[in-house]
């Protein structure tokens, strides 16, 4: 059981703007800051928001990370049929000294 | 471009050790974190750990006990070891930058190598 609680699934048509929550707790996303991944499929995670909103250079601004208290959230504007994969949250946890990650939400283009 | 390319068998015994190692290119591994992060087979991420060029780690606490990452500045690359392997181990096996959740600009990954599909199996 992930330690970030993700929605399993998400879904939207081209176009539209979808979010993805990610909730952690105190130890985690409460005192550190939250990175996103996306991970398309048959590929490995690439980095798409580091230090909760900051985009790595090549990264579309369709995509934006926010954080508030011991939750986050990833929206995507404008979405695109190759935006379908799976979008994982993580952050650090000071409690048990370990990297934890969201379970996953598998974005599908209608 | 930084790039990282893992290698290893793709079938380890139950019971033995797991060696991987993770040739890093475009960068020196003398600036940086480097970790490991793992995936079984339609499940998420874990990170096993990771380590400063200086030969510092940091490990996952519940694979601790079975885990040693290693580095060698002189291929510029670094290693995993996972012993005691059962079927749970089985999972793709990622290499990545960065992974010191204290420090920035170093509390993320990025980038991760294509990955490498390990199975535990008699």
């Amino acid at each position: 059981q992930s330690l970030l609680t993700q929605p399993p699934s998400a879904s939207g048509t081209p176009g539209q703007r979808v979010t993805i929550s990610c909730s952690g707790s105190s130890s985690n996303i409460g005192r550190r800051t939250v990175n996103w991944y996306q991970q398309l499929p048959g590929a490995a995670p690439k980095l798409l928001i580091y230090t909760n909103y900051q985009r790595p250079s090549g990264v579309p601004d369709r995509f934006s990370g926010s954080k508030s208290g011991t939750s986050a959230s990833l929206a995507i504007s404008g979405l695109q049929s190759e935006d379908e994969a799976d979008y994982y949250c993580a952050a650090w946890d000071d409690s048990l000294n370990d990297w934890v990650f969201g379970g996953g939400t598998k974005l599908t283009v209608l | 471009q930084v790039q990282l390319q893992e290698s290893g068998p793709g079938l380890v015994k139950p019971s033995e050790t797991l060696s991987l190692t993770c040739a890093v290119s475009g960068a020196s591994i003398s600036s940086n974190y480097w970790s490991w992060i793992r995936q079984p087979p339609g499940k998420g991420l874990e990170w096993i750990g990771y380590i400063y060029y200086s030969g510092s780690t940091n490990y996952n606490p519940s694979l601790k006990s079975r885990v040693t990452i290693s580095v060698d500045t002189s291929k510029n690359q670094f290693s995993l070891r996972l012993s005691s392997l059962t079927a749970a181990d089985t999972a793709v096996y990622y290499c990545a930058r960065g992974g010191n959740g204290d420090f920035y600009p170093y509390n993320w990954f990025d980038p991760w190598g294509q990955g490498t599909q390990v199975t535990v199996s008699s």
